[in-house]
């Protein structure tokens, strides 16, 4: 059973840098692409970015100046980064796998989120 | 980007009553690419539905998906007092994927 699990400060300091870390078990983080969502305290949900364990990566439009997704493979994790955070930037911080099966793609697995919240 | 809409934006209804949520789209989206989750208080989403209408494992067949183009319905009958959450479409074939901004299933 893959299991993902989101580790990273709880609170950061506003125009510094989010850092998170999602460590895959269960499974080889080869193939895939691994996910970065968001979202604010009851809020909707916000799609980061994905990375693909080859290390090509696609951010959303509206976060791309500030993020940055990296995987390591010989840990089988990936991270988040995502700089100058203001408040806006505080969310549950989750991670996911995006399965194909067939031509058809989806979230199939998550983690359990983390709470980051931005603020002095 | 695709626009998803989901309507309505909160749904009142009685246990083992029929559920039927909408997920519209600002341009037409594959089927293959649509998929449907279930998210309560505190949990991350689970995914019902991907290919518009096929269930994901372990989820029970009063859930159902349907729909093409531009315009989804996710279809619980029968609702089961673990129903009430609120439920979101996704498309992740284009990016930037988006979600819908949810529908909250609420035990009127």
């Amino acid at each position: 059973q893959v299991q993902l699990q989101e580790s990273g400060p709880g609170l950061v300091k506003p125009s510094e840098t989010l850092s998170l870390t999602c460590i895959v078990s269960g499974g080889s983080i080869s193939s895939y692409k691994w996910n970065w969502i968001r979202q604010p305290p009851g809020k909707g949900l916000e799609w980061i970015g994905y990375i693909y364990y080859s290390g090509i990566t696609d951010y959303n439009p509206s976060l791309k100046s500030r993020v940055t997704i990296s995987v390591d493979t010989s840990k089988n994790q990936f991270s988040l980064k995502l700089n100058s955070v203001a408040a806006a930037d505080t969310a549950v911080y989750y991670c996911a796998r995006r399965a194909a099966v067939s031509g058809m793609f989806y979230f199939d697995y998550w983690g359990q989120g983390t709470l980051v919240t931005v603020s002095s | 980007e695709i626009v998803l809409t989901q309507s309505p934006g909160t749904l009142s209804l009685s246990p083992g009553e029929r559920a039927t949520l909408s997920c519209r789209a600002s341009q037409s989206v594959s089927s293959s690419y649509l998929a449907w989750y279930q998210q309560k208080p505190g949990q991350a989403p689970r995914l019902l539905i991907y290919g518009a209408s096929t269930r994901a494992t372990g989820i029970p067949d009063r859930f159902s998906g349907s729909g093409s183009g531009t315009d989804f319905t996710l279809t619980i009958s029968g609702l089961d007092p673990e129903d009430f959450a609120v439920y979101y479409c996704q498309q992740c074939g284009g990016s930037p994927y988006t979600f819908g901004q949810g529908t909250k299933l609420e035990i009127k």
